[in-house]
């Protein structure tokens, strides 16, 4: 069982907006602002894509945001494309354990 | 550009140690504000952090594999190493290695990956 929580998959239209949540605790992304979004394609080693909760990486489009709110997390993928169907994950500081991870959501672009 | 390799066995048997290599070019292990971490991922699962380390040897393990997780750092190498002692079919899966920002400037996520490896444990 993970340590953050998030939905197994979501789906949208090219062209929409989605989010994905990432469920935590006090312990970690209540108390932290290091939670972090990778991004996995099939095969590939995890990029990430947000730091610190909303930094984004050099290179990584600006259609990826993230933001935090007390124990939960968010990732929005606007304008969503065919290359952004993968799976994603969120990470966070935690007490006791500098990196915890969340079960990882699917997005399928219909 | 910093790249990451994992090497190592594909199969280790059950009870034995795995050990792992990352070979660290473009860049150097000895990074004053970096840690060197491993990530795995069973296959078909999610990841899961197995433990970070600095180059001086300070390391910060998963509290849920510290009693058989070592880290250790090559500096003249400019490698770092995984070893994973007693293991079972449970430890079949992707290891990956990463750089891991590790201070309240950088943040605390990681930044960069090696393409990963699986190791497979069976007899």
């Amino acid at each position: 069982q993970s340590a953050l929580t998030q939905p197994a998959s979501v789906s949208g239209s090219p062209g929409q907006s989605i989010t994905i949540s990432c469920a935590g605790t006090s312990s970690d992304i209540g108390t932290y602002d290091y939670v972090s979004w990778y991004q996995q394609h099939p095969g590939k080693a995890p990029k990430v894509i947000i730091y610190d909760v909303s930094k984004r990486p050099s290179g990584v489009s600006d259609r990826f945001s993230g933001s935090k709110s007390g124990d939960t997390a968010s990732l929005t993928i606007s304008g969503l494309q065919a290359e952004d169907e993968a799976d994603y994950y969120c990470g966070s500081y935690a007490t006791g354990s500098p990196a915890v991870f969340g079960g990882g959501t699917h997005l399928t672009v219909l | 550009q910093l790249q990451l390799k994992e090497s190592g066995p594909g199969l280790v048997k059950p009870s034995e140690t795995l050990t792992l290599t990352c070979t660290v070019s473009g860049g150097s292990v000895t990074s004053g504000t970096y840690y060197w971490g491993w990530v795995r991922q069973p296959p078909g699962k999610g990841l899961e952090w197995i433990g970070s380390t600095y180059y001086t040897g300070n390391a910060q393990y998963n509290p849920s594999h510290k009693s058989r997780v070592t880290l250790s750092v090559d500096t003249s190498t400019n490698e770092f190493s995984l070893r994973l002692s007693s293991v079972t079919a449970a430890d079949t899966a992707v290891y990956y290695c990463a750089r891991h920002p590790f201070t309240i400037l950088t943040g605390y996520y990681l930044d960069s990956w090696g393409q990963g490896i699986l190791v497979t444990v069976s007899s």
